[in-house]
């Protein structure tokens, strides 16, 4: 069946840092890739997606490219600011949503 | 004006007790889900409608019955409730029969807490 990993949490990262979060999958077929966003105390909005191999989702400065060949949409940003603290999940489309496990970006000033 | 709405935001509860919990989404999607995420942040599917149609039920007690009256709705009610019930449930729409790939919108949450 389809699944997804994420990279362990949490992340702590100082402002203005380098941002990657790695998602590889395994699914059946061509699935849609998505990165979700949850602030704390929030439900999950959508931050990126992208439909097809080579395809590069991007949105807020945040950016990640659909790699078939090595089955893998990391999520990265420039420069990240304290309002990026949130969890960020990992998905892919299939019958349902499958999700990663989330991971904890802590951004310090 | 907002996109899928839930309600209530918490609920707090004791064992035993039968709640429901309701949804609503006016984006005129096709597709509504049920979400159960967990302490650790995880998120599981629960049930999956098409204009009010069960088309995902995965293994969850038989004690949740989700009620999907029409497609803009689908509440989800729980008998007999159990201590590890507690979490936040989440309900999504998205335009697609059973398919993310166009991503779903999500709602706020419900916390729910079992006492």
């Amino acid at each position: 069946g389809n699944s997804v990993t994420q990279m362990e949490g949490p992340v702590t990262l100082s402002e203005e840092a380098f941002l990657t979060i790695n998602c590889t999958y395994t699914a059946t077929g061509y699935p849609s890739l998505f990165w979700y966003v949850q602030y704390p105390g929030e439900g999950l909005q959508l931050l990126l997606k992208a439909t097809k191999a080579d395809d590069k989702g991007s949105n807020k400065g945040f950016e990640a490219t659909y790699r078939k060949e090595t089955t893998s949409f990391h999520l990265e940003k420039g420069s990240v600011q304290v309002s990026d603290s949130a969890v960020y999940f990992c998905a892919l489309s299939g019958n349902q949503l499958t999700f990663g496990k989330g991971t904890k970006l802590s951004v310090i000033p | 004006d907002t996109a899928v709405s839930q309600t209530p935001k918490y609920l707090v509860t004791q064992m035993g007790n039968d709640k429901s919990i309701k949804c609503e989404q006016n984006l005129g999607h096709d597709t509504m889900y049920w979400y159960k995420q967990d302490s650790k942040k995880f998120l599981k599917i629960m049930f999956s409608y098409n204009n009010k149609e069960l088309i995902i039920n995965e293994t969850v007690p038989n004690r949740f019955s989700p009620k999907s009256p029409d497609k803009a709705h689908l509440n989800l009610h729980i008998n007999s409730l159990e201590l590890g019930d507690s979490a936040v449930y989440f309900c999504a729409s998205s335009q697609d029969k059973g398919r993310g790939y166009r991503g779903a919108f999500f709602g706020q949450g419900t916390r729910l807490t079992v006492v």
